[in-house]
C-alpha cells in the first residue's frame, strides 16, 4: 500500500495562477482533509470530506476549493494563489475503530507563491 | 484558533536527557494523540491516549493524559540526537483533528 500520496512535492507559482494540489489514498478511507502548516502556527484545517461528494469548510477555506468524485483522490484547488498562501500543505486521511480516530499523512507539498 | 496548545514551544538538552512537553487543550476529547515531525518531512504517528486512560508507555515514550486540568504531557526519556524534531498534539473530535502548535525540541550531541 502506498497510504497517502500526494503531488507535487515542490511548487512555486506567480501571483494570480491556479493550480491543483493532488491527493490520493489506497486505503479505502472515507475521511480526507487538507491541511496547512505556517512556521509557528501548526496545522490548520483547511476543508474536508467525510466521503465520495461530500465537502465540508475547515478553519481556513477562503482562497481554496475542494472537491470529491471518488473516495481515493481529494484534490486541493487555489483559484488564483496570493503569497499568504505560501506554506507546506498536507493531506490526510483518518479511519475511526471503536471511539478512537487514527490519521495517515502524506508528506507534504511545499508552496511558494512569489 | 488552535485548541492544542504545546509547552514549552522549544526545548534544548543534552543527549541522554528526558525531555517532557506538555499540552493543553479546551474541549471533551475521545483521545488525545502525539505527532512527530522531522524538518521538511510528513507527520509521524507517535502514541495515541484515550480519554479513560492516564498514562501510556511506548519505547522510551510516556504519555499522561488529566482530562480535569484538559492537559497531557509527553516524556522522551534517555534522548538521543535522532529525537530532534517538533512535537504536536491532536485531539479529535467528529471527523476533525485539531493540532496544537508544536513542540521544537534539539538535542545535543
Amino acid at each position: 500500500n502506498a497510504g497517502v500520496t500526494q503531488t507535487p512535492k515542490f511548487q512555486v507559482l506567480k501571483t494570480g495562477q491556479s493550480m491543483t494540489l493532488q491527493c490520493a489514498q489506497d486505503m479505502n478511507h472515507e475521511y480526507m482533509s487538507w491541511y496547512r502548516q505556517d512556521p509557528g502556527m501548526g496545522l490548520r484545517l483547511i476543508h474536508y470530506s467525510v466521503g465520495a461528494g461530500i465537502t465540508d469548510q475547515g478553519e481556513v477555506p477562503n482562497g481554496y476549493n475542494v472537491s470529491r468524485s471518488t473516495t481515493e483522490d481529494f484534490p486541493l484547488r487555489l483559484l488564483s494563489a496570493a503569497p499568504s498562501q505560501t506554506s507546506v500543505y498536507f493531506c490526510a486521511t483518518t479511519v475511526t475503530y471503536e471511539r478512537n480516530t487514527e490519521a495517515f499523512f502524506g508528506q507534504g507539498t511545499r508552496l511558494t507563491v512569489v | 484558533s488552535q485548541q492544542g496548545e504545546e509547552d514549552p514551544q522549544a526545548l534544548s538538552i543534552q543527549e541522554g536527557e528526558n525531555a517532557t512537553m506538555n499540552c493543553s487543550y479546551k474541549t471533551s476529547i475521545n483521545n488525545l494523540q502525539w505527532y512527530r515531525q522531522n524538518s521538511g518531512r510528513g507527520l509521524v504517528h507517535l502514541i495515541l491516549i484515550r480519554s479513560n486512560e492516564r498514562e501510556k508507555h511506548s519505547g522510551r515514550l510516556r504519555v499522561t493524559l488529566d482530562t480535569s486540568k484538559k492537559s497531557s504531557s509527553l516524556l522522551i526519556t534517555a534522548s538521543r540526537a535522532a529525537d530532534t524534531a517538533s512535537y504536536f498534539c491532536a485531539t479529535t473530535g467528529t471527523y476533525k483533528y485539531i493540532f496544537g502548535t508544536g513542540t521544537r525540541l534539539k538535542v545535543l550531541a
